[in-house]
């Protein structure tokens, strides 16, 4: 079965440190999202991305973050000066558009301290 | 007021029992509705995808949506240990779109 791969598994960061996420999507998939999930919380939307741009983003995704495709096959977040508060579980997730090929992958745990 | 609120749970039954898992939402905007199992620290797994109002059937699982009432479940029939776990609904507007999810119910199936 296809899968959405996400390194690393765990980054532990010093506060004001940039961290960059990295997600490998699904090789014929198209539609590209970022989700966050604190501990203990729901799963949060942070930005979707499409034909190489950002179609949709949420109030949570600030200046501090960017995303980037950088060669075709990965696709990545960056958090530019890292807060207590950005620790949280980071889900990549791909869709072919369909909705019904839609898949997450096993999260990056990033931890501030 | 959320715009999706789940059961809170955590439900606990015993093996083979019947489960019944329920969302509301407040935008009757939502057309896309799913259901995702999730196991601790790990992404969540696509269950069941429906489109608008109506039933959807997969094994052991049903997924039904009353658009009417803003309403949502997932039916587990004959549970088992493993389907231990914690499950989400999720809902969206269009069929690319970002995902609204509940806070999610945990379940625990006694052996």
């Amino acid at each position: 079965e296809p899968e959405v791969t996400q390194t690393p598994s765990h980054q532990v960061t010093q506060m004001g440190q940039e961290v960059i996420l990295r997600c490998v999507p699904i090789s014929n998939h198209l539609y590209f999202y970022w989700y966050r999930q604190i501990l203990g919380q729901k799963v949060e939307f942070l930005v979707s991305f499409y034909n190489n741009e950002i179609s949709e983003k949420s109030e949570i995704f600030d200046d501090q973050f960017s995303v980037e495709r950088p060669d075709g096959s990965n696709f990545t977040l960056k958090i530019r000066s890292t807060k207590l508060e950005d620790s949280a579980m980071y889900f990549c997730a791909s869709s072919d558009g369909t909705g019904r090929l839609a898949f997450f992958g096993q999260g990056t745990r990033l931890t501030v301290v | 007021q959320k715009e999706v609120e789940q059961d809170p749970g955590p439900l606990s039954v015993p093996e083979g029992a019947i489960v019944s898992l329920n969302c509301t939402y407040s935008n009757s905007a939502f057309q896309y509705f799913m259901w995702y199992r999730q196991y601790s620290r790990k992404g969540p797994e696509l269950l069941m995808y429906t489109y608008s109002s109506g039933n959807k059937e997969d094994g052991r699982f049903t997924a039904q949506v009353d658009k009417s009432s803003k309403y949502i479940s997932l039916f587990i029939r004959d549970s088992q240990p493993s389907d231990s776990a914690t499950y989400l609904c999720a809902m969206r507007y269009t069929n690319a779109g970002k995902s609204t999810f509940g806070d999610g119910t945990t379940l625990t199936v006694k052996p």
